[in-house]
């Protein structure tokens, strides 16, 4: 069974498009995290929701929208895509802000 | 603002041979963790470091962590082909804003060859 799962796992579409990408965990846990590795292979977290509700709030663009319809999943929205876009965006979930994350195989995002 | 420097960025090493890659952070922290990306896939937990002076060993690769210096190293021991990957230790702060978020170092691409 995948414990940390996200679709789809390639996205190529162009500029100005708006794009969805879903993730799910069937591991229990109450906190969900939303990461992104860029070109040079450096990953910094974006968001991350506990219980439904969002804790961290990096500094991204408000074209990014996460939405946690309930705790087993998190989404992310982007509108109006830009070539800067262009990243690996990997999903994780923990138990608490304590517990240890477990990423999932990630979607690779190609902006033309 | 937490940050998580790695040294080396690369590393080539022979087959049989020993290496430590090293990782410092600049603020207190409770828990560091050493993660594992092959090309092209996900990141796979190693280590999950707690306390000073904690060690992990597994297989070839032996962690550990010294909180007063604010350092963890992960050693390798006589290195195989098959450790060739992308290493990354993460650091969290727990408390506050800080929920949990990771802050990654940049990553140790390492490359073993016969």
């Amino acid at each position: 069974d995948t414990a940390v799962s996200q679709t789809p796992k390639y996205l190529v579409t162009q500029m100005g498009n708006d794009k969805s990408i879903k993730c799910e965990q069937n591991l229990g846990h109450d906190t969900m995290y939303w990461y992104k590795q860029d070109s040079k292979k450096f990953l910094k977290i974006m968001f991350s929701y506990n219980n439904k509700e969002l804790i961290i709030n990096e500094t991204v663009p408000n074209r990014f929208s996460p939405k946690s319809p309930d705790k087993a999943h998190l989404n992310l929205h982007i509108n109006s895509l830009e070539l800067g876009d262009s990243a690996v965006y990997f999903c994780a979930s923990s138990h608490s802000g304590r517990g240890e994350q477990y990423f999932g195989p990630g979607t690779r995002l190609t902006v033309t | 603002e937490l940050k998580v420097e790695q040294n080396p960025l690369f590393l080539s090493m022979q087959e049989g041979k020993n290496y430590t890659i090293y990782c410092n952070y600049s603020t207190t922290s409770d828990r560091l963790y050493w993660y594992r990306q092959d090309p092209g896939k996900s990141l796979e937990s190693l280590f999950v470091l707690l306390s000073n002076g904690a060690v992990k060993q597994e297989g070839r690769l032996m962690a550990s962590l010294d909180t007063k210096a604010r350092l963890s190293t992960l050693h390798i021991t006589a290195a195989v082909h098959d450790l060739s990957a992308t290493y990354f230790c993460a650091v969290v702060l727990t408390g506050g804003t800080s929920y949990g978020k990771l802050t990654f170092g940049q990553g140790t691409i390492l490359t073993v060859h016969p």
